[in-house]
């Protein structure tokens, strides 16, 4: 079955960076994007961006631009996410979920991944 | 940037229907996807492009748009559709698409 795997828990203290994985199964990686959205604590949910993983092309979050890296492993159907100087209100769980084409629903989601950020 | 406006909260009794709705400009002439979030869970996409429905959500779930709303309609409400619901659209107006998601709306089931 169609599945995304994310990795697991993070602690981070502020000003650190931290990247979470998402293994993707079930269907060929390449034909869809992956986006990815963070939910705060109590709040709602935020998107980050997506990537293709047939060319590699990103589209950020203007929030996150600078701080936010996405990048695929084609080798492995596995989709990364990397934010660097990490503040508290990074907070969140950090999902991924695949993305057809530009104005296509998120069908599968992963289980999310907590990633705390806390001196 | 777009903005999507959710009522923060809809209570609705068992067996009833419930609307949850989703406004923004001229919204009707965007695609809008649903998706459903319980506690500690992930979402899960319940309507697609305003109406369509993914395979293994029940008919109760559908959709529409038009003008400044769109809507989510889950007729013959049951406890277990208690949940957060999140409207979302593509804000393709820059060369830089981007998602939008709704604040999320609280359905309660009296």
């Amino acid at each position: 079955q169609v599945q995304l795997v994310q990795s697991g828990a993070e602690v981070k203290k502020p000003g650190a960076s931290v990247k979470v994985s998402c293994k993707a199964s079930g269907y060929t990686f390449t034909s869809y994007g992956i986006s990815w959205v963070r939910q705060a604590p109590g709040q709602g949910l935020e998107w980050m961006g997506w990537i293709s993983a047939y060319n590699g092309n990103t589209n950020y979050a203007q929030k996150l631009q600078g701080r936010v890296t996405m990048t695929t492993d084609t080798s492995t159907s596995t989709a990364y996410m990397e934010l660097r100087s990490l503040r508290s209100d990074d907070t969140a769980v950090y999902y991924c979920a695949r993305v057809g084409e530009v104005g296509a629903p998120m069908d599968v989601w992963g289980q999310g991944t907590t990633v705390t950020v806390s001196s | 940037s777009y903005v999507l406006t959710q009522p923060p909260s809809v209570s609705v009794a068992p067996g009833k229907t419930a609307r949850i709705t989703c406004g923004g400009n001229n919204i009707g002439s965007k695609s809008v996807h649903w998706y459903q979030q319980k506690p500690g869970q992930a979402p899960v996409l319940v309507i697609y492009y305003d109406s369509d429905r993914p395979s293994g959500i029940p008919e109760r779930f559908s959709g529409s748009n038009s003008g400044n709303t769109a809507t989510l309609t889950i007729s013959r409400v049951e406890a277990g559709d208690e949940a957060d619901y999140y409207c979302q659209v593509w804000d393709s107006s820059s060369d830089h698409p981007s998602v939008v998601f709704g604040g999320g709306t609280k359905l309660t089931v009296l």
